[in-house]
């Protein structure tokens, strides 16, 4: 079952900061985040594989909470460069399905 | 030369007509999947393989098959093309901790 991202979209001024969500009705193994430009194929951010875990990239951080099924990705003093759609990926607990990709939140950062 | 490299990068078909979609790698991954992207849908699975001898259909393999020729080599076929078969399509691997790698996509649309 797809995983549900919210919002679906939103602007920003650079320097402002974001939260994108993603929630899943059933139990996740793993969260994945991509960003993808337009035209372009969507770029590996980061994996969470333990509640709980938090990571970082750059300005960009996520958080997996495994009781609730969530995860959510933070954006922190936004640059012109992360516009973008992100997408949220999630496994269930077998370990080896496929990622069930959410619909995506369409960020845009304007000047 | 890029991990994955799809072909053709765009392609405009008729109805009714086979249609094959090309993807192959250069890390010697195992793990390779084709996606189907629709605006506002997001990434959809049609199938994976998680070796030579390893097919699986996805969400919506229906009028779609693949082939692994090879560990580097995942096809994918449209027996008769049609219409609402019009999208980006995305073939990616698994690459463990660093996610999955997506080709740059091939844009089909079934006139």
């Amino acid at each position: 079952q797809q995983p549900v991202q919210s919002p679906q979209a939103v602007i920003l001024r650079e320097g402002e900061d974001a939260v994108i969500n993603c929630s899943s009705s059933k139990a996740l193994y793993s969260v994945h985040w991509y960003r993808q430009k337009h035209g372009e194929a969507p770029v590996f951010l980061m994996i969470l594989l333990k509640g709980g875990e938090q990571k970082g990239h750059d300005k960009i951080s996520a958080s997996f909470n495994e009781k609730k099924q969530q995860s959510s990705l933070y954006l922190t003093a936004s640059q012109l460069s992360y516009s973008g759609t992100y997408f949220c990926g999630s496994s269930t607990p077998s370990g080896n399905t496929p990622l069930v990709f959410g619909k995506g939140t369409r960020l845009s950062v304007i000047a | 030369d890029a991990d994955v490299t799809q072909t053709p990068r765009n392609r405009i078909t008729k109805t009714g007509k086979r249609i094959m979609l090309e993807c192959s790698q250069t890390k010697g991954h195992d793990r390779m999947y084709w996606y189907r992207q629709d605006p506002g849908l997001g990434l959809r699975l049609i199938y994976y393989s998680f070796d030579v001898k390893d097919i699986n259909k996805g969400e919506i393999s229906d009028g779609y098959s693949v082939s692994r020729q090879a560990q580097a080599k995942f096809s994918l076929s449209l027996e008769s093309a049609i219409p609402n078969q019009t999208a980006l399509y995305f073939c990616a691997t698994w690459t463990g901790v660093h996610g999955y790698t997506f080709g740059s996509g091939t844009r089909l649309t079934v006139v």
